[in-house]
């Protein structure tokens, strides 16, 4: 079974700070996806990044990025500078497709809290 | 049109009220799921819809039933809830085959069980 697991339940961070939450996953699958979403507290899910097993190469888009690690299993985030409105439960998943289905289910971490203090 | 609409954002029900939520995608996605989060939990799936036909029940109680009437819409019909379903009902779709063009989540209906 594939199981997310996101160690930090909640952080603080001064703005301006970097942060990074970490990600680490299980599967068996040898072709999968991740996921990065946001949930501010109006709660919608706001996709962030997608990355499938294949590509490993590190992400940056503006102050976020990604650190994919296939050898440790890990799929970080680091919010550099870090703003108010960062402020949010981040959620990474990992997609498993339902066999024979031809659709796909997302297994969530736990989620982070992130708090940015002004 | 890249969205999932969900309708409508809160529905407050008696326990012995019927109601609908509804959730509409323009994407041509043919994969339709919904999803149940509790407070403070990460969403769990409920159902899936391929090509328009129920293909996952993840053991949900009776009392949610889902109903996908075309490849655009999908409903999910509420009757005889209990306070413990208050949650967010999300929606999301997907390719069928291909959840890198995927993956995209409505906002949500913020569900009370009273």
């Amino acid at each position: 079974a594939q199981k997310v697991t996101q160690a930090q339940t909640e952080i603080s961070v001064v703005e301006k700070e970097d942060v990074t939450l970490d990600c680490v996953y299980e599967t068996r699958d040898t072709t999968y996806y991740l996921f990065w979403y946001k949930q501010p507290p109006s709660g919608e899910l706001v996709f962030l990044i997608r990355r499938n097993s294949f590509d490993e190469q590190n992400e940056i888009s503006g102050r976020y990025s990604w650190n994919f690690q296939k050898s440790t299993s890990s799929f970080n985030f680091t919010i550099t500078a870090s703003q108010v409105v960062d402020s949010a439960v981040y959620f990474c998943a990992l997609s498993e497709e339902r066999s024979g289905a031809g659709s796909y289910q997302l297994t969530f971490g736990k989620g982070t809290k992130l708090s940015v203090i002004p | 049109d890249t969205e999932v609409t969900q309708t409508p954002k809160h529905l407050v029900m008696g326990m012995t009220n019927k109601k609908s939520l509804k959730c509409e995608q323009h994407m041509g996605h043919r994969a339709m799921y919904w999803y149940k989060q509790k407070a403070k939990k990460p969403p769990e799936l409920m159902f899936v819809y391929s090509y328009e036909k129920l293909s996952i029940n993840e053991s949900v109680p009776s009392r949610f039933s889902p109903e996908c009437p075309n490849s655009s819409l999908l409903n999910l019909h509420l009757h005889a809830l209990q306070p413990e379903d208050s949650a967010l009902y999300l929606c999301a779709s997907s390719q069928v085959r291909d959840a890198n063009y995927g993956y995209t989540f409505g906002s949500g209906t913020r569900l009370t069980v009273v």
